[in-house]
């Protein structure tokens, strides 16, 4: 069974660009998260998708969006990048939102100069 | 603010021996907890996912959890070099509008020779 999967694996971009990163979840998975890993923050949540509605958002600016497909990939989006928005973002998919575990793709490096 | 708390080492122990990583979580609602490895340079790998309060075994991992202190530990038996990564305790609360996972910083293991 494939697993998560997610592209790019890196991307480098410059102050005020945009990004759209994708994710492509386990066979039968219809719950997606994205996270944001930087040393100092740790892996932080950014949202969670299911059945293509946003079920959960975390803490962050209105410059990171998602969505979800019928299919169950997912997109997500950051508008005007910031310097800060360097970090590994990380997708990672499950059954539902109970007591399933998630499982993490390789994650897309996003540098930005 | 729910929290999740851990160590953030670095724990040092000699080849053989056992690891133990300890974490604390704030929100007493929390339902689904998980220990995650993840190396230097990749993604969370699932190790370990604890539901009932006692210990569940795992070859050489065992989780323990105990609801009353809200706390969470994973024991590595016969440590190996091959065990230093740094690991992540996530906490998720099923129901509601809460079911994203809410990690720690994560305790750096090195295992020396």
């Amino acid at each position: 069974k494939a697993g998560v999967t997610q592209t790019p694996r890196y991307l480098i971009k410059t102050r005020g660009q945009q990004v759209t990163l994708s994710c492509s979840p386990i066979s039968g998975h219809r719950s997606v998260s994205w996270y944001q890993q930087t040393p100092g923050q740790g892996l932080q949540f950014l949202f969670e998708y299911f059945s293509e509605t946003q079920r959960n958002k975390g803490n962050f600016p209105g410059r990171f969006s998602g969505r979800q497909f019928s299919n169950s990939r997912s997109e997500m989006n950051v508008s005007t990048l910031e310097l800060g928005d360097s970090a590994l973002y990380l997708c990672a998919s499950t059954t539902d939102r109970g007591y399933q575990p998630q499982h993490f793709g390789d994650g897309t490096r996003l540098s930005i100069l | 603010q729910k929290e999740v708390e851990q160590n953030s080492g670095p724990l040092s122990v000699p080849e053989g021996a056992i690891a133990s990583l300890n974490c604390t979580y704030s929100d007493r609602v929390s339902q689904s907890f998980f220990w995650y490895r993840q190396y230097s340079g990749k993604s969370p790998e699932l190790i370990m996912s604890i539901y009932s309060n006692g210990d569940k075994e795992d070859g050489r991992f065992t989780a323990q959890l105990n609801k009353a202190s809200q706390y969470v530990s994973l024991l590595i038996r016969d440590s190996q070099p091959s065990d230093s990564a740094t690991y992540l305790c996530a906490v998720r609360n099923y129901g509601g509008s809460q079911g994203n996972l809410i990690f720690g910083k994560g305790t750096k293991l090195s295992v020396k020779p």
